[in-house]
């Protein structure tokens, strides 16, 4: 069964403390997958797309990369601004049966 | 340039009323989605219109459930005799191009309307 695990639930870290958000999935024929960005009360905010292991995207203090397996969201001297819970998803499939398939996210909180 | 609007943003009402929330997607964007958001939950998948084909309506929980999609644009999505279990934060996005190209996955969201089924 397709599926998109993300870890940890929750992060807290100290504004400065470099740290990384996974996502680990199990799907068959991958086809892209995305990190979005969702602060409370919102909708989710498109961030990257990565299509092939290896690639990598960035975007101020965010770093994306893929693996065959796994995906991880780098961020670097974060600051408060940067809490959010940060979503990752999945298109798999084939033909117009892909569809995104979404992880439960991971909540991050910077402390100043 | 204007993103995904929803409304109302927030809606109370009484179990057993059916009630009515509109989406109007990025102009120009083909391809529109349906999402519900419970807390501690993801997001769940409802329905999806590209252009003129037949939408995927594999997602919605159960016949109370329908959407439609007029003239390619604004989308209304319609829960009949409403549940407790249907309140939710029910999310709307839009993409540029079609599920099945590279790239389609890249959705853009609206803030959602936040249903309360009394």
């Amino acid at each position: 069964e397709d599926q998109v695990t993300q870890s940890p639930e929750a992060l807290r870290l100290q504004e400065g403390e470099s740290s990384s958000l996974n996502c680990s999935y199990t799907v068959s024929g991958l086809r892209g997958l995305f990190w979005y960005r969702q602060d409370p009360g919102k909708g989710p905010e498109f961030l990257f797309t990565l299509y092939s292991a290896g690639e990598e995207k960035e975007k101020e203090r965010l770093k994306a990369t893929l693996t065959k397996k796994e995906s991880f969201l780098h961020i670097t001297a974060p600051k408060p601004e940067d809490s959010a819970t940060y979503l990752c998803a999945v298109q798999a499939g084939a033909g117009n049966n892909r569809k995104l398939i979404w992880g439960l996210g991971t909540s991050l909180a910077v402390n100043p | 340039g204007a993103g995904v609007s929803q409304s109302p943003s927030n809606k109370v009402t009484e179990k057993g009323k059916d009630v009515e929330l509109r989406c109007d997607p990025i102009s120009g964007h083909t391809a529109l989605y349906w999402y519900r958001q419970s807390l501690g939950q993801g997001l769940e998948f409802l329905i999806y219109f590209q252009g003129n084909s037949a939408p995927d309506k594999s997602g919605l929980p159960s016949d109370r459930f329908s959407a439609e999609r007029t003239g390619g644009s604004v989308s209304t999505l319609t829960i009949q005799r409403t549940q407790q279990e249907d309140s939710a934060v029910y999310l709307c996005a839009s993409s540029k191009s079609h599920l099945s190209s590279r790239g389609g996955g890249a959705q853009y969201f609206g803030p959602g309307t936040r249903l309360t089924v009394l």
